[in-house]
């Protein structure tokens, strides 16, 4: 079975531009996550879809990210425009359908982004 | 609020030694759980080991065990007789029982000398 996968690995762009990441959860998982780890900080929750839909975006630092799940599959989140205190590891985490306990979230490598 | 501490920054060890990685957690929910993530050189954050709140049994799998007490919020992964490989950082997470959002320490790096 396949893990999640997220693009690109890497991603340096300048101040102002945009940058999309995509995810890729493992296939069955209803539950997408996305968290972000600035350096040398923990991992910080950014928002989860159930679905195609929105369950929780309380994380999300402002309304330069926006994040999506069309179709309820993969998932982008795009930074519009990217400021220097955007950079950092981006990781998408998915898990099992809810049935009334929190089941385990497995995560992807995630996209390293650095801007300049 | 809710809150995982990791106080151990950096541990460094050589191999054969055994290695107790602290976390100590904050909620105010009877249910949670608990969980460690190691994040190797390689980056991806590999899941360990998933505890609820109502067990408290200790956990042993291979080198890898760990030690759950309710009574000082702590949940702290030992590993024997490191290796090499174990070099990583680790991250001890607790659940959110509402929102279902993981809520992480800062991460303890291990490094395994030959």
């Amino acid at each position: 079975e396949a893990g999640v996968t997220q693009f690109p690995s890497h991603s340096v762009i300048e101040k102002g531009q945009t940058v999309t990441l995509r995810c890729d959860p493992i296939s069955g998982h209803d539950n997408l996550y996305w968290y972000r780890r600035v350096m040398g900080k923990e991992i910080k929750f950014l928002l989860h879809f159930v679905k195609e839909s929105k369950q929780d975006e309380s994380g999300m630092p402002n309304n330069r990210f926006l994040a999506e799940r069309t179709g309820g599959t993969y998932s982008t989140l795009k930074v519009q425009p990217a400021e220097l205190e955007d950079s950092g590891v981006y990781f998408c985490a998915s898990s099992h359908p809810s049935s009334g306990s929190p089941d385990t979230q497995y995560f992807g490598p995630g996209t390293r982004l650095t801007v300049l | 609020a809710q809150k995982v501490t990791q106080a151990q920054t950096e541990i460094s060890v050589v191999e054969k030694e055994d290695v107790t990685l602290d976390c100590v957690y904050e909620t105010r929910d009877t249910t949670y759980y608990l969980f460690w993530y190691k994040q190797p050189p390689s980056g991806e954050l590999v899941f360990l080991i998933r505890r609820n709140s109502f067990d408290e049994q200790n956990e042993i799998s291979g080198r890898y065990s760990w030690n759950f007490q309710k009574s000082t919020s702590s949940f702290n992964f030992t590993i024997t007789a490191s290796q090499v490989v174990d070099s990583a950082v680790y991250f001890c997470a607790l659940n959110d029982y509402n929102t279902d959002k993981l809520i992480f320490g800062t991460g303890t790096r291990l490094q395994v000398f030959p």
